[in-house]
């Protein structure tokens, strides 16, 4: 148990479907972060958030939709996906960085979430 | 930019022998450096980081690392491999832009221990 947790943990989904990915922290943690994990491909970081502000969109399609209500929730909201978009997603979240501050915490991650579209 | 290499996809150990698991890093300043283990099906799990001090690291199941600040590395050890040591295992760099946020990891290195 890392204290990150992540539902659903396996997804099927069409092409036309919208679904939505669930991340929830109970580490006091202020930053939130999504990752993409394909077979034979390194990590992908795709979106951080700072004390629930967006600071990095690693050029992600616009079909990833992410969404940061509070310090402690993440979610990545999906539609119109490809097959190619199939993947293990990994939420994980660290202490944050206030401004002017360097964060040398490390990541905590959930189990992920497999995705597969169809 | 920050960059992590992890020069072998394969490593194979018998149980019992040490096992090395190598990482290099490219960083404009001071390396904040990390190991993670995956097990099949599951997350990442944090095992030890570098930020400063003493050049080798304790970390968690009894696995260490050694930073070498002129060969640029931070390679992964244990002193006697177990079967259930058997992971995928990814070294990674906290990137110092950004305030720290961003974390680059390696292409990760598969452990195989065989009984």
């Amino acid at each position: 148990e890392t204290g990150v947790t992540q539902t659903p943990r396996h997804l099927v989904m069409g092409m036309t479907n919208k679904k939505s990915l669930k991340c929830e922290q109970h580490l006091g943690h202020n930053a939130m972060y999504w990752y993409k994990q394909s077979a034979k491909k390194p990590l992908e970081l795709m979106f951080v958030y700072n004390f629930k502000e967006q600071t990095e969109n690693n050029s992600v399609p616009s079909r990833f939709s992410p969404e940061c209500p509070n310090s402690s929730h993440l979610f990545l909201h999906l539609h119109t996906l490809q097959p190619e978009d199939s993947a293990l997603y990994l939420c994980a979240s660290s202490q944050g960085s206030a401004s002017g501050s360097l964060n040398t915490g490390e990541l905590f991650f959930g189990e992920g979430s497999r995705l597969t579209v169809l | 930019a920050q960059s992590v290499a992890q020069p072998e996809d394969q490593v194979n150990v018998a149980e019992g022998n040490p096992l090395t698991v190598k990482c290099t890093y490219s960083v404009s300043g001071n390396p904040y450096l990390f190991w993670y283990v995956q097990y099949p099906n599951r997350g990442l799990q944090f095992l030890l980081k570098y930020i400063t001090g003493d050049n080798l690291v304790k970390g968690s199941y009894g696995f260490e690392a050694e930073f070498n600040k002129s060969q640029t590395s931070f390679h992964l050890k244990k002193p006697s491999a177990l079967v259930s040591d058997s992971a995928l295992y990814f070294c990674a760099v906290r990137d110092i832009d950004n305030y720290g946020q961003n974390f680059v990891f390696g292409p990760g290195t598969r452990l195989s221990v065989l009984p």
